[in-house]
């Protein structure tokens, strides 16, 4: 069974178009995360949400709306789409450890691939 | 916030060992991860060192850190062609609260 699954897995769309990335995760995990990774591979944090509510919330335009309905699931709507936004997105999640000790050990999922023309 | 800081690219000969550096900014980080990225693939977590060690071995992985100088490296024995991908380095910052990724360091393995 896929631990972190995202769909779909490519997504190719017209500039100005509204799209939604969706993100399941089966480990029982607290925390969700989105990142974004650019064609040079660079690897930025987006979001993270923390049984359903939002603690990280990076610089990113707020075209970028992430929604939580319950701790096993973080989408991505984007709205306007710019070219700029064409990269792979990844969805993660981590299970902080009771006793406060946190090793925060992040479980990716295989990546949505956005292009958008 | 916590800076971490890697070089892109590393070439290496099959059979010969890798060594991935590492640097970071926060003397507060408690754990500190290698994760690998194979071609088309998410990242997945290779190794990981508690702040209160100096070294981990795990097979043909060796993680060092030094903390006085905040820095952290991944020694791969025998390097093979299948050990290409890209390796992330990341850390905890207990004082940010959020785990810290490096840029990547591409792996190139020459057969």
């Amino acid at each position: 069974d896929t631990a972190v699954s995202q769909t779909p897995k490519y997504l190719v769309t017209q500039m100005g178009n509204d799209k939604s990335i969706k993100c399941e995760q089966n480990l029982g995990h607290d925390t969700m995360y989105w990142y974004k990774q650019d064609s040079k591979k660079f690897l930025k944090i987006m979001f993270s949400y923390n049984n359903k509510e939002l603690i990280i919330n990076e610089t990113v335009p707020n075209r970028f709306s992430p929604k939580s309905p319950d701790k096993a699931h973080l989408n991505l709507h984007i709205n306007s789409l710019e070219l700029g936004d064409s990269a792979v997105y990844f969805c993660a999640s981590s299970q902080e450890l009771a006793g406060g000790l946190a090793k925060n050990i992040q479980y990716f999922g295989a990546g949505t691939r956005l292009s958008v023309l | 916030g916590e800076d971490v800081e890697q070089s892109l690219f590393l070439s290496v000969r099959e059979g010969d060992s890798s060594v991935i550096n590492c640097t970071y900014t926060d003397s507060s980080s408690t754990y500190l991860y290698w994760y690998k990225q194979e071609p088309g693939a998410g990242l997945q977590l290779l190794t990981y060192i508690f702040s209160n060690m100096d070294m981990k071995q795990d097979q043909r992985l060796t993680v060092l850190l030094n903390k006085k100088d905040k820095h952290l490296s991944l020694r791969i024995a025998d390097t093979q062609t299948g050990d290409s991908a890209i390796y992330f380095c990341a850390v905890f910052s207990g004082g940010y609260q959020k785990v810290t990724f490096g840029i990547g360091t591409k792996l190139q393995v020459i057969p």
